[in-house]
């Protein structure tokens, strides 16, 4: 069973700080990951995705890959309120399907 | 511009009910996905499918089952509807050609009562 863990949170920071959101998964041969961010209420929506190891940058967002480790990053910098939400880890594997972690809750304090 | 669209917002069936759920995309997407998300449970696949008329199980496909007549469209059926069906119903659909993930509707919340 192919499995994509998060920690659940809450994760608090203050607003103006880097929130650092972390995933692992289990099945060695994942080829792509995604970060999806998620509202109370709302469909998730695709923030981010990385193939390759190292960091990939989008705007205040960088994903990070370690696949040696089986481990990939979400760091938002500057956090702002409205980042508060659920983020989500999605991996995927040999097929068309994606694996979803449970999601970790982050609340943005101002 | 809404890519993918899910018929209902919010529904309330009857126990016992069959229950439609509908979704529908315009990006002439190959793949299209059921899943539903409970908390704590976080999102799990009941079935997609790659094509039409083809259809593959997921990982809770008891009490439900799909239709795709047309490549754009892709229903969720609950036979008999049951209390622990309530829940957040999420399509979405991707292309083979280009993956990049998967584009979500905005959902359906199904309370049974």
């Amino acid at each position: 069973q192919k499995e994509v863990e998060q920690n659940s949170g809450p994760l608090s920071v203050p607003e103006g700080a880097i929130a650092s959101l972390n995933c692992t998964y289990s099945d060695r041969g994942s080829q792509s990951f995604f970060w999806y961010r998620q509202y109370s209420g709302k469909s998730p929506e695709l923030i981010m995705f990385i193939y390759s190891n190292g960091d990939k940058e989008d705007g205040r967002f960088t994903a990070q890959l370690n696949k040696a480790s089986q481990y990939v990053s979400l760091l938002i910098r500057d956090s702002q309120p409205s980042d508060s939400a659920t983020y989500l880890c999605a991996v995927q594997g040999g097929s068309e399907k994606l694996v979803f972690g449970k999601g970790t809750k982050l609340t943005v304090n101002p | 511009d809404v890519k993918v669209t899910q018929s209902s917002r919010y529904l309330v069936k009857r126990t016992g009910e069959k229950v439609f759920l509908e979704c529908v995309q315009d990006m002439d997407h190959e793949n299209m996905f059921w899943y539903r998300q409970d908390p704590g449970l976080g999102l799990r696949l009941i079935y997609f499918s790659y094509d039409v008329k083809m259809k593959e199980k997921g990982d809770i496909p008891e009490g439900y089952s799909v239709s795709r007549e047309k490549k754009e469209r892709f229903s969720l059926i609950l036979e008999s509807a049951s209390t622990n069906q309530t829940s957040m119903y999420l399509c979405a659909s991707s292309p083979v050609d280009r993956w990049d993930g998967y584009t979500f509707g905005s959902g359906t919340r199904l309370t049974v009562v």
